[in-house]
């Protein structure tokens, strides 16, 4: 059964801080993984998506991932306020195309 | 520019009713999802289809009906909706070529009484 973990949180973390935020996968055939963000009562919200070892880099996000050790991360820097969110780590085997596995996400508190 | 369109955004019904949730999109995807987000579960996969007259089901399909006559919609079917099939629903679509994100539309939220 293909799983994918986050800790739920809360995560505080102080604004202009970096947030560093963990997902791991049962999956080995897992190939591409992404990172929503969902605010209370929203639908979620693309952050980034990747599927080569290493990491990638948009902006204030980092996405990193390592499929030996089927650990994906996320990192936030210079943490604002209106990065307080749900943040969902989700991963796909089939390209994509046969659906995503979601974490149950992780709560994310900026504290101004 | 494109979007995907959920309807309604709310709905109250009682147990036993058949219920249908719709799903548009503009994006001119191939694949389209259906999931449920529940406290302590998640988004969770229930029915999703690569193209016209393709249907599969996903991880929580049990109860639910999806069909695919055109590339835009995707409608939700609830044949007899149960109290535990109170939720709220997301339809999302991504292009057919390997490792699109997916984009999700605003959600129903659905109650069962």
């Amino acid at each position: 059964q293909k799983e994918v973990e986050q800790n739920s949180g809360p995560l505080s973390v102080p604004e202009g801080a970096i947030a560093s935020l963990n997902c791991t996968y049962s999956d080995r055939g897992s190939q591409s993984f992404f990172w929503y963000r969902q605010y209370s009562g929203k639908s979620p919200e693309l952050i980034m998506f990747i599927y080569s070892n290493g990491d990638k880099e948009d902006g204030r996000f980092t996405a990193q991932l390592n499929k030996a050790s089927q650990y994906v991360s996320l990192l936030i820097r210079d943490s604002q306020p209106s990065d307080s969110a749900t943040y969902l780590c989700a991963g796909t085997s089939g390209g994509g195309a046969d659906g995503l596995t979601f974490g149950k996400g992780t709560h994310l508190i900026i504290q101004p | 520019d494109a979007e995907i369109t959920q309807s309604p955004r709310h709905k109250i019904t009682e147990t036993g009713r058949q219920v249908t949730l719709a799903c548009h999109q503009t994006w001119n995807h191939n694949n389209m999802f259906w999931y449920r987000q529940d406290l302590g579960h998640g988004l969770r996969l229930i029915h999703y289809s690569y193209g016209v007259q393709d249907t599969n089901k996903g991880e929580v399909s049990d109860g639910y009906s999806v069909s695919r006559s055109n590339t835009e919609d995707l409608p939700l079917t609830l044949e007899s909706a149960a109290s535990s099939q109170t939720s709220v629903y997301f339809c999302a679509s991504s292009d057919r070529q390997v490792n699109q994100p997916q984009h999700f539309g605003d959600g129903t939220r659905l109650s069962i009484l």
